[in-house]
């Protein structure tokens, strides 16, 4: 089945610093694919949508220059949390869609593992 | 390797019960999670299981036994606002997420 990572899986950082995340559809082309983030037995809250080649979609209330979300290719999309703070510490999951074209479009969204991000 | 299997789509009628079953293999176990998800919406949390047996809550429950890398949601009194995806997940010992790829739950009139 369709796979999707996530790198790094988990990252500690001081206050004030940048953080990168990286997710990928290893073996499908995602056109679209999604940011959320996760509270402890809680929904995941989607943060963005990204489309490749083009600015992301944001939900209301996330900053979009604090989080930054680059889908530069049909495989890769990024998530920068720029200037964190220790409130930005949660698990953050990335999903993508891939579409398969087969005589008819079959929309499909795949789950990433997850990257644990600790604010110190 | 890690996998998680669940049945691709389910069809039931409204006012029944329907199971979905979720089996997983993982590096560790830290828990496993149900999310039900609508089309074009996020994963709603339902359910997560640690210990062996059943949780109940309100017309859901979900039971895991880990013994045999096995879960089930349990979903009564169906209604159509039940028609969705269901998620399973299960966390392994480095606390990532394996995802099943949800079933897809069709509810009849």
């Amino acid at each position: 089945g369709a796979v999707v990572s996530q790198h790094p899986s988990r990252v500690i950082c001081k206050s004030g610093t940048s953080v990168k995340i990286e997710c990928r559809s290893l073996d499908f082309q995602a056109t679209t694919m999604f940011w959320y983030r996760q509270f402890p037995k809680q929904s995941l809250m989607l943060m963005a949508t990204s489309n490749e080649g083009s600015k992301a979609t944001y939900e209301q209330g996330v900053e979009k220059d604090k989080f930054l979300i680059n889908h530069a290719s049909l495989t890769l999309s990024t998530l920068t949390v720029t200037s964190a703070h220790p409130e930005d510490s949660s698990f953050y999951i990335c999903s993508a869609r891939a579409s398969l074209v087969d005589g008819s479009m079959k929309e499909t969204q795949y789950f990433g593992p997850g990257t644990r991000l600790l604010v110190l | 390797g890690q996998n998680i299997d669940q049945p691709t789509e389910m069809t039931a009628t409204e006012g029944a019960i329907v199971q979905i079953n979720c089996t997983y293999q993982t590096s560790g176990f830290n828990g496993l999670f149900w999310y039900q998800q609508h089309a074009g919406e996020a994963p709603t949390f339902l359910s997560y299981n640690v210990l062996d047996g059943l949780e109940e809550k309100g017309r859901f429950s979900s039971f895991l036994s880990r013994s045999k890398g096995y879960s089930y949601l349990l979903l009564k009194e169906l209604q159509m606002k039940d028609s969705a995806s269901y998620l399973c997940a299960a966390m392994d010992s480095n606390y990532q997420l394996i995802w099943g790829a949800g079933t897809k739950l069709i509810i009849k009139p």
